[in-house]
């Protein structure tokens, strides 16, 4: 099964814009998508598809693609943004993969 | 509204087996897949597999195979993952997802609360 890779952990300054990456082969052919997961509690579905945002998530979280790595983009950080964030994408045997995830820090 | 319950927590000894539901409702129970998820303390997110509970279609992760089944009952739409051969390592938080399918890639867009599954002699 293919790998997807994340960076351990970023930070990034409240109303600053960060970028966390996801990177794997199956993302040449899947679109990724982003979970964020706070301490205690279940994931939550922040971004999917091309790039799209389920009801109720803020318009700061923004996806994008380009070859084998998928991004998402918070502009302008909040520090209810603190969090993990995973991505998920599918690998050539058609079964669901994680990242590694990102823990994000706001300072 | 839209949402999956999942059952209590559970304790098993070392080679036993358990069952967590997960219960939907809110929405047409065979429309969507569901999709099992656990996560180790500390740890990351791990995709199990999934089931189709209109075709009762299953597909599971090769760490799992032989170990997992994925059910459900539609009368009661519920969704159940058994996991047998228990060992120290299954110890995690068990969740259940609502699979929404697009073209080119899908999502997990609602999730169950989590089932913490301890596994200790």
């Amino acid at each position: 099964s293919s790998e997807l890779t994340q960076d351990p952990a970023v930070s990034v300054a409240l109303g600053q814009t960060v970028r966390i990456t996801c990177q794997g082969d199956s993302l040449r052919s899947y679109y990724a998508s982003w979970y964020q997961q706070k301490p205690g509690q279940a994931p939550v579905l922040v971004v999917y598809g091309k790039n799209n945002r389920p009801s109720g998530i803020p318009d700061r979280f923004s996806g994008s693609s380009s070859g084998n790595t998928a991004s998402l983009t918070i502009t302008g950080a909040q520090a209810e943004d603190e969090a993990d964030y995973y991505c998920n994408s599918r690998d050539s045997s058609g079964n669901h993969v994680f990242g590694t995830g990102t823990k994000v820090t706001v300072l | 509204q839209v949402q999956l319950v999942q059952s209590g927590a559970e304790v098993k000894k070392p080679g036993a087996s358990v069952k967590v539901s997960c219960k939907a409702s809110g929405y047409t129970f065979t429309s969507y897949d569901i999709s099992w998820v656990r996560q180790a303390t500390g740890q990351g997110l791990e995709w199990m597999g999934w089931m189709n509970p209109s075709s009762d279609n299953t597909g599971y992760a090769q760490n799992f195979q032989g170990r997992v089944t994925m059910t459900r009952n539609t009368s009661i739409s519920t969704a159940y993952m058994e996991l047998s051969s228990l060992r120290s390592e299954d110890t995690a938080v068990y969740y259940c997802a609502r699979v929404i399918q697009l073209w080119g890639g899908d999502a997990f867009d609602i999730w169950g609360q989590g089932t913490m599954v301890t596994v200790s002699s």
